[in-house]
């Protein structure tokens, strides 16, 4: 099993740019979630899918953030326009049927916004 | 609204000399308190999953225990490969997990 595949490891951005993150669930995972970890606030859900469609997204921090999950297999994390707040490690993490069933992380994506 | 509390939120500790780590929670309704292990430049990694008060689990020199309100993770005679960051978390209702900041474990040899 391969695991939560993330991409990119790194991203190092100017301000004001588009930032996509992308994430692959373990294969037969039916919840996939998305979260961010600074040292202030630890690990932060940003938004879950359950079935590939948006079940909270109420961690989302503004409108700059947008999340989709087109496929069972893929999903995908926006921020535009990126500003340096917005520097931190990005995790997405499945599980396999219910959101408080064990949740497996990817590497994480750590984001430098300059 | 959910909450996860760690203490301590760090902890240095000699090579063989036990210690227990808390996680105190607030959860309507637990479906399951979970620990991980987190690395340095590593996502967390799952070591244990509880489900009622009263519920042991063992891994190596760690074992997690669960009552009502508190988790512990208990270190036994641990070695400097166990220093890392320990997140505790819980899961109620529909909203996912609610994760604490973790405990920054070093093992020194």
């Amino acid at each position: 099993d391969a695991g939560v595949i993330q991409s990119p490891r790194h991203e190092v951005t100017e301000m004001g740019q588009e930032v996509t993150l992308r994430c692959k669930p373990i294969s037969g995972h039916n919840s996939l979630f998305w979260y961010r970890q600074t040292m202030m606030r630890g690990l932060e859900l940003l938004i879950y899918f359950n079935n590939n469609v948006p079940i909270d997204d109420s961690g989302m921090p503004e409108d700059r953030f947008s999340a989709k999950m087109p496929n069972a297999s893929f999903s995908t994390l926006k921020i535009q326009p990126s500003e340096p707040r917005d520097s931190a490690v990005y995790f997405c993490a499945s599980s396999s049927i219910h959101p408080t069933d064990t949740q497996y992380f990817g590497p994480g994506t750590r984001l430098t916004v300059l | 609204e959910d909450q996860v509390t760690q203490s301590p939120e760090a902890l240095r500790l000699q090579e063989g000399e036990s210690s227990s780590l808390n996680c105190s929670y607030t959860v309507s309704g637990l479906r399951g308190l979970f620990w991980y292990r987190q690395d340095p430049g590593k996502g967390p990694e799952f070591l244990f999953t509880l489900y009622s008060a009263g519920e042991e689990k063992e891994k190596e020199r760690l074992k997690a225990t669960l009552t009502k309100k508190e988790s512990f993770l208990h270190i036994t005679a641990p070695k400097p490969e166990d220093s890392a960051t320990y997140l505790c978390a819980a899961g109620g209702g529909a909203d996912g997990l609610t994760f604490g900041k973790g405990t920054h474990l070093i093992i020194q040899p």
